[in-house]
């Protein structure tokens, strides 16, 4: 069964760097995945796909501060130069017989 | 510029039913899958269904599966969610979402319409 596990939170310091997982579980390590954030009482936004080589294409506007990059079963979404906006719930995202989603990770910059 | 707006959401009874609309503008309508997704209060996201450009490709998760139809309009570049026997855990705010030009990942989210299964 494809499911995609996330810690249920992560904390770092304003100006400061934080990497994201996402876990593919047993037999999907192949699947390429795509993150969304959502900032508080907005609906989501799409950030970027990411391959499992960490090749990955980014969505409309977003800044250069946010990378991905993979290694086996997990996708990492690295966020660079936290600002105070980029508080948020963070979800990975992939297919197999339907869109399956993490449960996402929520955020807190200190 | 692209844009969905989702709309029919409201207050139903348990065991009634309410039709969701979401109307796609900027883009070519007719040739990107489309999904609805959902979020109960304080809770993740929950993919809910898929329809393939054409329409003629629906996929449900098992949580609305014979109860929720989703359908399209390409003429009027819509998208719908048919909700039928509501039950309370389907409270949620439902998104529609359009998918990227790679199939399955969703790139263009609307802001959602709120839907209250209550007595």
């Amino acid at each position: 069964q494809l499911v995609l596990t996330q810690s249920p939170s992560a904390s770092a310091s304003l100006g400061a760097s934080v990497k994201l997982t996402c876990t593919l579980s047993s037999g999907h390590s192949s699947y390429a995945i795509a993150w969304h954030q959502q900032q508080p009482e907005k609906g989501p936004r799409y950030l970027m796909k990411l391959n499992s080589d960490g090749s990955h294409s980014k969505g409309d506007g977003i800044p250069d501060r946010f990378s991905g990059s993979s290694s086996g079963a997990e996708r990492y979404l690295t966020i660079s130069s936290l600002q105070s906006e980029d508080e948020a719930d963070y979800y990975c995202q992939t297919w197999g017989t339907g869109r399956v989603f993490g449960g996402g990770t929520k955020l807190t910059v200190l | 510029e692209v844009q969905l707006v989702e709309s029919g959401g409201g207050l139903v009874q348990p065991g009634g039913s309410l039709r969701l609309s979401c109307a796609a503008s900027g883009f070519t309508f007719s040739s990107y899958a489309m999904s609805w997704v959902r979020q109960a209060p304080g809770k993740g996201l929950e993919w809910v269904s898929a329809i393939s450009g054409s329409g003629g490709s629906t996929y449900y998760a098992d949580s609305v599966k014979g109860r929720f139809t989703i359908s399209r309009d390409n003429s009027k570049n819509t998208l719908y969610l048919q909700m039928n026997s509501l039950r309370a855990e389907d409270t949620a705010v439902y998104y529609c979402a359009k998918d990227s030009e790679s199939y399955g990942f969703m790139d263009v989210w609307g802001k959602g319409t709120t839907v209250t299964v209550s007595s």
